[in-house]
């Protein structure tokens, strides 16, 4: 069964270092998401992207963050400049353009730990 | 602005036990329901959905009603497993395109 994918599984950076998180999602689906989890937290909703454009973003994405669909297969999440507050799970997400469950898969998801 | 409110956990329950998971929300209009289960090491999963008031989603022998007149999307299952062991997450469908999460529940079943 086709599943989302995630690397790293675990990042480990300074504050203030930029760091890269990359999803494969799932080949035909065209709806892409990040969502983040800080311990202890909800899950928050980060950014929407289809058609190599965002869709919509919560306040928390802010200039810090960036989202780019370099390929026909990777999604990253950029954050430029780690914050400690930064550090929490942060899950990618796929959905299928004319799903009528608005099912979306999600990825298990990269924990980033700033330092 | 729309959120959900989880029952707080951890939950642990013996094998066959009856399960509930407490789950209410606040949204404008009504959005579509969802359980989304987290496994060890895993992404989540859809469990199951309802799209309107009155609806009842299920699978796997869990089940859940929305209820429009109290807000609530409760998760029940009637024999829990040691299988059944994860975090459970209810969430609604707010705005153009995201998910709104509760604080998910964990679920520890021992035989």
């Amino acid at each position: 069964e086709p599943e989302v994918t995630q690397t790293p599984s675990h990042q480990v950076t300074q504050m203030g270092q930029e760091v890269i998180l990359r999803c494969v999602p799932i080949s035909n689906h065209l709806y892409f998401y990040w969502y983040r989890q800080i311990l202890g937290q909800k899950v928050e909703f980060l950014v929407s992207f289809y058609n190599n454009e965002i869709s919509e973003k919560s306040e928390i994405f802010d200039d810090q963050f960036s989202v780019e669909r370099p390929d026909g297969s990777n999604f990253t999440l950029k954050i430029r400049s780690t914050k400690l507050e930064d550090s929490a799970m942060y899950f990618c997400a796929s959905r299928e353009r004319l799903a009528r469950t608005y099912e979306q898969y999600f990825g298990p998801g990269t924990r980033l730990t700033v330092t | 602005g729309d959120s959900v409110t989880q029952m707080e956990g951890p939950v642990t329950l013996s094998e066959e036990a009856f399960l509930t998971i407490n789950c209410t929300y606040t949204a404008t209009g009504y959005p579509s329901l969802f359980w989304y289960v987290q496994y060890p090491g895993e992404g989540l999963q859809l469990l199951l959905k309802a799209t309107k008031a009155d609806d009842k989603g299920s699978n796997k022998g869990f089940e859940a009603t929305y209820r429009k007149e109290t807000t609530s999307f409760h998760l029940e299952k009637g024999s829990v497993q040691v299988s059944d062991s994860a975090v459970y997450f209810c969430a609604l469908k707010g705005g153009a395109q995201k998910l709104v999460f509760g604080q998910g529940t964990r679920l520890t079943i021992n035989p």
